[in-house]
């Protein structure tokens, strides 16, 4: 599985949007893209998955460049409510043996 | 809701001994993941178990072991407890291809 790193965390203020950039030099042809939400005490959260180029929902935006060894997770306008820890993980769909790294902790401040 | 179902919530037990916890997939997920968070680490992926087969295993201990049964629920049994389990345990399940959905784990607490 591809090595993912991840700033270990970021502040913001409420309204403003947050990007996240996920480095992975070693993705394979096979591997999606995939982010989760964490906050204290729940499991994680499924945010948004991509192949390339770019991915919307109604939470976020996923944002991958052509040659898929990065991308970034967009928050727009965040809340207090968006404080919490945010995994990008790597995988071709089997998951097996899916590791999280260490996360990015987003902390967002009136 | 993920859909995935986790019990008990909390559990508070003595060093030495054993317990089991419990998960039921998303209807439908075939595949049931393990997960070990402690505090002062990540997410652990202990087991994954497919369609009632064990298909990968993580850092699991040899004091921790898994079964998922026919209706495709799974138990994580964990003996010979030590302070050092005391940690959040996570159930997953997914389809393929499709991603991980997580339950909102089990707390142990070895006193």
């Amino acid at each position: 599985l591809a090595k993912t790193t991840q700033p270990i965390s970021m502040d913001s203020y409420e309204g403003q949007e947050v990007n996240i950039t996920c480095s992975h030099n070693n993705i394979a042809t096979n591997d999606y893209i995939t982010w989760y939400q964490q906050f204290p005490s729940q499991g994680p959260r499924f945010i948004i998955q991509g192949y390339k180029t770019k991915v919307t929902n109604e939470v976020a935006s996923l944002f991958i460049p052509a040659d898929r060894k990065s991308s970034t997770l967009s928050l727009p306008r965040v809340s207090l409510s968006d404080t919490a820890v945010y995994y990008c993980l790597v995988g071709d769909g089997s998951w097996g043996k899916l590791q999280f790294g260490a996360g990015t902790q987003v902390v967002v401040t009136p | 809701d993920s859909g995935v179902t986790q019990t008990p919530k909390h559990l508070i037990t003595a060093t030495g001994q054993r317990v089991t916890l419990r998960c039921s997939p998303r209807s439908g997920d075939l595949s049931v993941y393990w997960y070990q968070q402690s505090l002062d680490q990540g997410l652990q992926f202990l087991i994954q178990y497919y369609n009632g087969e064990e298909r990968a295993k993580g850092n699991i201990l040899e004091r921790f072991s898994a079964q998922q049964f026919p209706d495709l629920h799974s138990e994580l049994n964990l003996s010979s407890l030590e302070l050092g389990d005391s940690a959040l345990y996570f159930c997953a399940s997914s389809a393929p291809g499709v991603p991980l959905h997580f339950g909102n784990g089990t707390r142990l607490t070895v006193t």
